[in-house]
Protein backbone atom coordinates (compact mmCIF):
# COMPACT_ATOMS: atom_id res chain seq x y z
CA UNK A 1 0.00 0.00 0.00
CA UNK A 2 0.88 3.74 -0.10
CA UNK A 3 3.38 5.03 2.01
CA UNK A 4 4.07 8.04 3.81
CA UNK A 5 3.99 11.15 1.43
CA UNK A 6 4.91 14.62 2.57
CA UNK A 7 5.09 17.66 0.17
CA UNK A 8 6.22 20.03 -1.51
CA UNK A 9 10.07 17.86 -0.97
CA UNK A 10 11.80 20.93 -1.55
CA UNK A 11 11.17 24.49 -0.19
CA UNK A 12 13.21 27.82 -0.55
CA UNK A 13 11.61 30.80 0.67
CA UNK A 14 12.80 33.94 2.11
CA UNK A 15 13.54 35.14 5.63
CA UNK A 16 10.22 36.57 7.43
CA UNK A 17 8.36 34.31 4.67
CA UNK A 18 5.84 32.07 6.51
CA UNK A 19 5.57 28.27 5.19
CA UNK A 20 3.18 25.29 4.76
CA UNK A 21 4.47 21.62 5.02
CA UNK A 22 2.09 18.62 4.05
CA UNK A 23 2.03 15.56 5.77
CA UNK A 24 -0.40 12.45 4.46
CA UNK A 25 0.00 9.51 6.66
CA UNK A 26 -0.55 5.63 5.77
CA UNK A 27 -4.30 5.15 5.81
CA UNK A 28 -5.83 4.00 9.30
CA UNK A 29 -2.71 4.98 11.02
CA UNK A 30 -4.04 7.43 14.21
CA UNK A 31 -0.59 8.36 15.78
CA UNK A 32 1.67 11.23 13.38
CA UNK A 33 4.61 12.48 13.81
CA UNK A 34 6.97 15.43 12.79
CA UNK A 35 10.49 15.31 13.15
CA UNK A 36 13.00 17.71 12.07
CA UNK A 37 16.69 16.53 11.02
CA UNK A 38 19.69 19.21 10.70
CA UNK A 39 23.16 19.42 10.82
CA UNK A 40 23.74 20.77 14.23
CA UNK A 41 21.22 19.13 16.26
CA UNK A 42 20.29 15.44 14.84
CA UNK A 43 16.70 14.23 14.60
CA UNK A 44 14.68 15.89 16.86
CA UNK A 45 11.10 15.12 17.69
CA UNK A 46 8.77 18.33 17.24
CA UNK A 47 5.15 17.35 17.92
CA UNK A 48 2.47 14.53 17.88
CA UNK A 49 -0.98 13.69 17.20
CA UNK A 50 -3.20 11.26 18.39
CA UNK A 51 -6.57 11.33 15.77
CA UNK A 52 -6.66 15.26 15.54
CA UNK A 53 -5.29 16.16 19.26
CA UNK A 54 -1.88 16.86 19.93
CA UNK A 55 -1.05 15.41 23.14
CA UNK A 56 2.87 16.14 23.19
CA UNK A 57 3.81 19.32 21.51
CA UNK A 58 7.14 19.66 23.36
CA UNK A 59 9.32 20.02 20.49
CA UNK A 60 8.12 22.77 18.54
CA UNK A 61 11.23 25.12 19.15
CA UNK A 62 9.16 28.67 19.17
CA UNK A 63 5.60 30.22 18.88
CA UNK A 64 6.71 30.87 15.26
CA UNK A 65 5.50 26.65 14.78
CA UNK A 66 2.45 25.16 14.94
CA UNK A 67 0.72 22.54 13.28
CA UNK A 68 -2.71 20.64 13.14
CA UNK A 69 -4.35 17.70 12.09
CA UNK A 70 -7.52 17.67 10.77
CA UNK A 71 -9.98 14.40 9.60
CA UNK A 72 -7.72 12.34 11.44
CA UNK A 73 -5.14 12.32 8.43
CA UNK A 74 -3.54 14.73 6.88
CA UNK A 75 -1.27 17.19 9.13
CA UNK A 76 0.52 20.34 8.26
CA UNK A 77 3.14 22.11 9.73
CA UNK A 78 3.28 25.56 9.56
CA UNK A 79 6.19 28.06 10.33
CA UNK A 80 5.56 31.58 10.33
CA UNK A 81 8.44 34.16 9.80
CA UNK A 82 10.71 31.96 8.93
CA UNK A 83 14.87 32.39 9.99
CA UNK A 84 17.56 30.93 8.20
CA UNK A 85 18.20 28.45 11.27
CA UNK A 86 14.65 26.63 10.41
CA UNK A 87 16.28 25.74 7.35
CA UNK A 88 16.09 21.59 7.71
CA UNK A 89 14.49 18.68 6.41
CA UNK A 90 11.22 18.41 7.95
CA UNK A 91 9.77 14.55 8.81
CA UNK A 92 6.53 13.25 8.92
CA UNK A 93 5.86 9.88 10.24
CA UNK A 94 3.34 7.46 11.06
CA UNK A 95 2.33 4.50 13.32
CA UNK A 96 -0.60 2.66 14.10
CA UNK A 97 -0.94 3.96 17.63
CA UNK A 98 0.63 6.17 19.73
CA UNK A 99 3.00 3.67 22.13
CA UNK A 100 6.37 2.53 22.16
CA UNK A 101 5.81 -0.47 20.68
CA UNK A 102 4.08 0.95 16.89
CA UNK A 103 7.13 1.03 14.66
CA UNK A 104 6.72 4.86 12.88
CA UNK A 105 6.75 4.62 9.51
CA UNK A 106 8.81 7.50 7.38
CA UNK A 107 8.04 10.07 4.27
CA UNK A 108 10.72 11.48 2.22
CA UNK A 109 10.61 14.58 3.91
CA UNK A 110 10.56 18.27 3.14
CA UNK A 111 13.98 20.17 2.44
CA UNK A 112 13.17 23.57 3.72
CA UNK A 113 16.09 26.02 2.83
CA UNK A 114 15.56 29.70 4.16
CA UNK A 115 17.40 32.22 2.48
CA UNK B 1 14.48 10.30 30.09
CA UNK B 2 15.12 8.46 27.27
CA UNK B 3 18.19 8.38 25.53
CA UNK B 4 20.71 6.97 22.66
CA UNK B 5 24.27 6.64 22.27
CA UNK B 6 25.77 5.92 18.62
CA UNK B 7 29.90 5.90 19.38
CA UNK B 8 30.82 5.95 16.11
CA UNK B 9 30.21 9.36 13.94
CA UNK B 10 31.94 7.33 10.61
CA UNK B 11 33.14 4.25 9.74
CA UNK B 12 34.48 2.93 6.81
CA UNK B 13 34.52 -0.95 5.89
CA UNK B 14 35.70 -2.66 2.60
CA UNK B 15 33.33 -4.47 0.44
CA UNK B 16 32.45 -7.90 1.83
CA UNK B 17 34.05 -7.17 5.52
CA UNK B 18 31.32 -7.47 8.60
CA UNK B 19 30.50 -4.79 9.76
CA UNK B 20 29.09 -4.12 13.35
CA UNK B 21 27.11 -0.62 14.42
CA UNK B 22 27.07 0.88 18.29
CA UNK B 23 24.45 1.43 19.74
CA UNK B 24 24.15 2.24 24.05
CA UNK B 25 20.79 3.68 25.61
CA UNK B 26 19.52 4.73 28.40
CA UNK B 27 15.77 3.95 29.55
CA UNK B 28 14.04 2.98 32.69
CA UNK B 29 11.58 0.59 31.46
CA UNK B 30 11.87 -2.43 28.77
CA UNK B 31 12.75 -0.56 25.80
CA UNK B 32 11.65 -0.53 22.68
CA UNK B 33 14.68 -0.26 19.91
CA UNK B 34 15.07 -0.06 16.47
CA UNK B 35 17.49 0.49 13.55
CA UNK B 36 16.62 2.32 10.41
CA UNK B 37 18.55 3.60 7.66
CA UNK B 38 18.58 6.34 5.51
CA UNK B 39 20.58 6.58 2.11
CA UNK B 40 21.17 10.24 0.83
CA UNK B 41 18.37 12.48 0.09
CA UNK B 42 15.43 9.66 1.27
CA UNK B 43 13.50 9.21 4.36
CA UNK B 44 14.10 6.70 7.49
CA UNK B 45 13.84 2.84 6.66
CA UNK B 46 13.18 0.78 9.26
CA UNK B 47 15.90 -2.11 9.54
CA UNK B 48 14.61 -3.94 12.67
CA UNK B 49 12.81 -3.90 15.61
CA UNK B 50 13.26 -5.19 19.16
CA UNK B 51 10.61 -5.28 21.62
CA UNK B 52 10.56 -8.22 23.87
CA UNK B 53 11.53 -12.08 23.77
CA UNK B 54 14.84 -13.47 21.56
CA UNK B 55 17.95 -10.99 22.38
CA UNK B 56 19.37 -11.10 18.72
CA UNK B 57 16.64 -9.95 15.94
CA UNK B 58 16.74 -10.15 12.10
CA UNK B 59 16.08 -7.30 9.88
CA UNK B 60 16.14 -6.63 6.66
CA UNK B 61 19.06 -6.65 3.70
CA UNK B 62 21.15 -9.28 6.00
CA UNK B 63 21.18 -7.04 9.03
CA UNK B 64 20.60 -8.43 12.58
CA UNK B 65 21.25 -6.79 16.06
CA UNK B 66 21.58 -7.84 19.57
CA UNK B 67 19.65 -6.51 22.52
CA UNK B 68 22.23 -7.03 25.92
CA UNK B 69 20.18 -5.39 28.83
CA UNK B 70 23.25 -5.87 31.06
CA UNK B 71 25.32 -3.55 28.60
CA UNK B 72 22.16 -1.25 27.82
CA UNK B 73 23.30 -2.28 23.93
CA UNK B 74 21.55 -2.45 20.94
CA UNK B 75 24.32 -3.32 18.36
CA UNK B 76 23.86 -3.63 14.66
CA UNK B 77 25.36 -6.51 12.84
CA UNK B 78 26.29 -7.10 9.00
CA UNK B 79 28.49 -10.48 8.30
CA UNK B 80 29.18 -9.39 4.67
CA UNK B 81 28.76 -5.62 3.61
CA UNK B 82 27.51 -4.45 -0.05
CA UNK B 83 28.36 -1.31 -1.66
CA UNK B 84 24.71 -0.37 -1.33
CA UNK B 85 24.84 -0.32 2.40
CA UNK B 86 26.65 2.85 2.32
CA UNK B 87 24.58 4.59 4.46
CA UNK B 88 23.70 6.70 7.72
CA UNK B 89 22.75 4.85 10.27
CA UNK B 90 20.21 5.67 13.32
CA UNK B 91 19.48 3.70 16.73
CA UNK B 92 16.10 4.85 18.42
CA UNK B 93 14.07 4.32 21.33
CA UNK B 94 10.78 4.76 21.23
CA UNK B 95 7.86 5.38 24.39
CA UNK B 96 6.02 6.67 21.61
CA UNK B 97 8.25 9.40 20.43
CA UNK B 98 11.20 8.79 18.82
CA UNK B 99 14.53 9.39 20.33
CA UNK B 100 17.31 8.96 17.95
CA UNK B 101 20.89 8.30 18.75
CA UNK B 102 23.31 10.80 16.72
CA UNK B 103 23.58 8.71 13.74
CA UNK B 104 26.66 6.65 11.71
CA UNK B 105 27.81 7.40 8.61
CA UNK B 106 29.09 4.24 6.81
CA UNK B 107 31.11 4.43 3.62
CA UNK B 108 31.86 1.37 1.68
CA UNK B 109 35.36 1.06 -0.29
CA UNK B 110 35.97 -1.25 -3.14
Amino acid sequence: GAGVSQSPSNKVTEKGKDVELRCDPISGHTALYWYRQSLGQGLEFLIYFQGNSAPDKSGLPSDRFSAERTGGSVSTLTIQRTQQEDSAVYLCASSLRDAGLYTQYFGPGTRLTVL
Amino acid sequence: AQSVTQPDIHITVSEGASLELRCNYSYGATPYLFWYVQSPGQGLQLLLKYFSGDTLVQGIKGFEAEFKRSQSSFNLRKPSVHWSDAAEYFCAVNDYKLSFGAGTTVTVRA
